[in-house]
């Protein structure tokens, strides 16, 4: 079985310049999530879909951060503008539905 | 007070050590308790899943729980280099319920 898919693995951008990260999860897996991992910290969870509906963002940073899930498959994350602090690992992770979650390699983000 | 708190080590043990990592929780509603095995480079991977407390024993891993006291324990016997990770221990109220890591500790066993 293929695991959880993401691309870029790295990424190096400016302050203020936008960055989009991608996410397959497993097939079949209604559930999707994206986290972030600051270096030394736990992974924080940032948004959560069903299928392609949000059940919890509410750690999201809707002033720069967006992101969707197409036909409740792939999902996007998108930074704009980038903050340094933005620097960290954005992993995604994909579950059946109150099931053990499978979480990618993650995309490694530098905010110059 | 953050909800899941954690050393951070590091932890440098020799090859065959018994490891104890170590978690304490602030909220009393959370039931579920997982410990997560990140190697560097890669996504976290359930390691143990506990429902309230008590222990669960797998092979050289064992988690305990002890609600009464917001404490949660995941040992290694006859630990090996291949142990050496990052050890996320995470909580949640309900199975539907979003996870909260804790910091992490990081492990290295030494041949």
């Amino acid at each position: 079985e293929a695991g959880v898919a993401q691309s870029p693995r790295y990424k190096i951008i400016e302050k203020r310049q936008s960055v989009a990260f991608w996410c397959n999860p497993i097939s079949g897996h209604a559930t999707l999530y994206w986290y972030q991992q600051i270096l030394g910290q736990g992974p924080k969870l940032l948004i959560q879909f069903q299928n392609n509906g949000v059940v919890d963002d509410s750690q999201l940073p809707k002033d720069r951060f967006s992101a969707e899930r197409l036909k409740g498959v792939d999902s996007t994350l998108k930074i704009q503008p980038a903050k340094l602090e933005d620097s960290a690992v954005y992993l995604c992770a994909s579950s059946l539905v109150g099931r053990e979650e499978f979480f990618g390699p993650g995309t490694r983000l530098t905010v110059l | 007070q953050k909800e899941v708190e954690q050393d951070p080590g590091p932890l440098s043990v020799p090859e065959g050590a018994i490891v104890s990592l170590n978690c304490t929780y602030s909220n009393s509603a959370f039931q579920y308790f997982m410990w997560y095995r990140q190697y560097s480079r890669k996504g976290p991977e359930l390691l143990m899943y506990t429902y309230s407390s008590g222990n669960k024993e797998d092979g050289r891993f064992t988690a305990q729980v002890d609600k009464s006291s917001k404490y949660i324990s995941l040992f290694i016997r006859d630990s090996q280099p291949s142990d050496s990770a990052t050890y996320l221990c995470a909580i949640m109220k309900t199975s539907y319920d979003k996870v909260i890591f804790g910091p992490g500790t990081s492990l290295s066993v030494i041949p």
